[in-house]
């Protein structure tokens, strides 16, 4: 089945600083990338997410790349700010008439003011 | 539009007791993911439902877990004589359709004593 590894565990960066988190998957087959956001005591919110027929996806402060031959895909926070501080979670799927998504073990990410 | 509601927040069981978790999908969305989250992990895949189906079920335990999905009321996931393993944060995701994205509630966290 899919393995989803996901790197690096802990990342600390300086207010205005850029974060990049990345992962990679076993499955060549998956289709779908999902980015979760895990604050302290709440449930993963979708923060951006790439299917296999795109290398790269932005949304403001946020943008994840894919690269299909080597099975990595990584998220990218520019400006940082406090407020990003949170769990970070990577997700692979393959769309078998469902997307039973296979998560990282999440990179905790702390942003200094 | 309300997100995915869950409850109880937190649910303190004794081991032997039954333990049920109740997941309300947003509205207009039929589809059900339950998640098991142990600490300082990724989330796991356990079952995925339908309006009154399990489609797939292949992340639960085979004994003592069941889920159901019924046709009024909120999604339950059951846990029978419940043990200290069992203690995790579980998440349920709904999505309107099986190939779009999935919108997490903000969990249940059980201990077991």
């Amino acid at each position: 089945g899919e393995n989803v590894e996901q790197h690096p565990s802990t990342l600390s960066v300086q207010e205005g600083d850029s974060a990049v988190i990345k992962c990679t998957y076993s499955d060549s087959a998956s289709n779908y990338f999902p980015w979760y956001k895990q604050e302290l005591g709440k449930g993963p919110q979708l923060i951006i997410d790439i299917r296999s027929n795109v290398g790269e996806k932005k949304d403001q402060r946020i943008a994840v790349t894919l690269n299909k031959t080597a099975k990595h895909f990584s998220l990218h926070i520019t400006e940082t700010q406090p407020e990003d501080s949170a769990v970070y979670f990577c997700a692979a799927s393959i769309d078998t008439g469902f997307q039973k998504l296979v998560f990282g073990t999440g990179t905790r990410l702390l942003v200094s003011p | 539009n309300a997100g995915v509601m869950q409850n109880p927040r937190h649910l303190v069981r004794r081991r032997g007791q039954e333990a049920r978790l109740r997941c309300s999908p947003m509205k207009g969305h039929s589809h059900v993911y339950w998640y098991r989250q142990l600490p300082e992990e990724g989330l796991k895949f356990m079952v995925y439902l339908q309006k009154e189906n399990i489609i797939d079920e292949s992340g639960m335990p085979k004994e003592r877990f069941s889920a159901e999905f019924p046709k009024e009321g909120p999604s339950i996931l059951r846990i029978q004589q419940v043990v200290r393993g069992d203690s995790a944060a579980y998440f349920c995701a709904s999505s309107p359709g099986s190939s779009n994205e999935q919108f997490f509630g903000p969990g249940t966290r059980l201990t077991v004593l």
